[in-house]
């Protein structure tokens, strides 16, 4: 089965950092661009991040871009969001998904709250 | 970055009868390659999003042929032919053209 597992979510301060994780099973993961997209609670889905299938390429949205940071780990079938300087506007539920716009599967999603 | 707007905001449909979603995007999503990079995902309550249509019209493997998508340019609309209690969730769709990828603000989907 083809499954997406994200981790690492919680309570941080602003300005504090937060390193997600998402662990992939069921499929070649070396083979896949991979994406984050996050839903601040009550609101709508937003790109936040992609990373081409070795790493060689990554694209964030504006409003991240010098404090987040993609990485994947493709021995270990693993996908990383390091986020630094984090803002309260950032707090959100984080999904890491399959794909460059086809998404699927999708993860659960892990919770971001960033408050003071 | 394109923006995507989806109209309306929220519907509310009796089983059985047909809904139609409308999606428009501030930019051609015709690329060169032919494709038209127009999706469609459904957030279903408590649960993460589903991709229901890719390139516009193609329903993605397992979702039912009451779900429809059309349109070109910067006209979309995705339709379901008759709409079944488990079809409740926010709609959005999204452009795959160009970095970022930007969605709609979402239509609510509630049965009557």
């Amino acid at each position: 089965e083809v499954q997406l597992v994200e981790s690492g979510g919680g309570l941080v301060q602003p300005g504090g950092s937060l390193r997600l994780s998402c662990a992939a099973s069921g499929f070649t993961f070396s083979t896949y661009w991979m994406t984050w997209v996050r839903q601040a609670p009550g609101k709508g889905l937003e790109w936040v991040a992609n990373i081409k299938e070795d790493g060689s390429q990554k694209y964030y949205v504006d409003s991240v871009k010098g404090r987040f940071t993609i990485s994947r780990d493709n021995a270990d079938n693993s996908l990383f969001l390091q986020m630094n300087s984090l803002r309260v506007e950032d707090t959100a539920v984080y999904y890491c998904t399959r794909g460059v716009t086809m998404f699927d599967p999708w993860g659960q999603g892990t919770l971001v709250t960033v408050s003071s | 970055d394109i923006v995507m707007t989806q109209t309306p905001f929220s519907l509310s449909v009796t089983p059985g009868q047909p809904a139609s979603i409308s999606c428009k995007s501030s930019q051609s999503l015709l690329h060169s390659d032919g494709k038209t990079y127009l999706y469609w995902y459904l957030q279903k309550p408590g649960q993460s999003p589903q991709l229901l249509i890719y390139e516009v019209s193609s329903r993605f493997s397992g979702v039912p042929d009451r779900f429809s998508g059309s349109g070109s340019g910067t006209d979309f609309t995705l339709q379901i032919s008759r709409v079944e209690a488990e079809d409740v969730g926010r709609y959005y769709c999204m452009q795959g053209i160009q970095l970022p990828r930007t969605f709609g603000q979402g239509t609510r989907v509630e049965i009557k």
